[in-house]
């Protein structure tokens, strides 16, 4: 049981060049996220996806889409890379029981925008 | 919009010491508090969920509680050791939208030998 898989674990990107992070899990969970943790700012929600073939933005959705590919992945992508995104991204997906929900993290994607 | 703030960012303790960690939040609407783990370069692991209905939390050495009318949360860590040590994170879910979570900013913990 892996839990919540996330790849690549680094990457350098030119400004301009786009990418695909990639999030998998394998708890049958039905919510999943994508966030980012930037120094003194906290984690901040791109987007999220409650269920198979939905998909929401969260606090800090410009420059990137989503893709819930199926009910265990879901991608982010950067289209035009800046350095702003220059960050640590982590998947988590969610068990689904609404107010009490549990969260679970990947081990993040460390990302340089140069 | 909800804000959370935690405080202190950075704590050193001796091993063996008890010790709370604090949180605090602007908007009482919150279905639950969270509080999560995060070592060095790795992901966030939860540690204990408290529903809005609920005043506490117990997990081993670790006890969370909750006071929504004051905007409150603490994480007490009984008889620290140096593998407590990591980032702590509070993260408060809010009222109609249950899955979205907005965090602190983390308070780093050290337990010295």
């Amino acid at each position: 049981n892996a839990g919540v898989t996330q790849t690549p674990k680094f990457q350098v990107l030119k400004t301009g060049q786009s990418m695909t992070l990639q999030c998998a899990q394998d708890m049958n969970h039905n919510s999943m996220y994508w966030y980012r943790q930037d120094p003194g700012m906290g984690l901040r929600l791109i987007y999220y996806s409650a269920s198979e073939g939905t998909t929401d933005k969260g606090e800090v959705p410009n420059g990137y889409n989503v893709s819930r590919l199926n009910k265990r992945e879901f991608s982010l992508r950067l289209e035009s890379a800046a350095p702003s995104q220059t960050s640590v991204y982590f998947c988590a997906s969610g068990d689904n029981s609404w107010y009490q929900e549990t969260q679970y993290f990947g081990p993040g994607t460390r990302l340089l925008v140069l | 919009k909800q804000e959370v703030t935690q405080i202190p960012a950075a704590l050193s303790v001796p091993e063996g010491e008890n010790l709370v960690l604090n949180c605090s939040f602007t908007d009482s609407a919150i279905y639950n508090l969270q509080w999560f783990r995060q070592d060095p370069g790795k992901g966030l692991t939860s540690l204990l969920l408290i529903q809005s209905s609920q005043r506490e939390q117990t997990s081993g050495r670790l006890n969370a509680s909750l006071d929504k009318s004051s905007g409150r949360s603490t994480l007490y860590i009984a008889a620290s050791q140096p593998g407590d040590s990591a980032t702590y994170l509070c993260a408060a879910s809010h009222t109609g939208t249950a899955s979205k979570l907005t965090f602190g900013t983390g308070t780093r913990l050290q337990v010295t030998l």
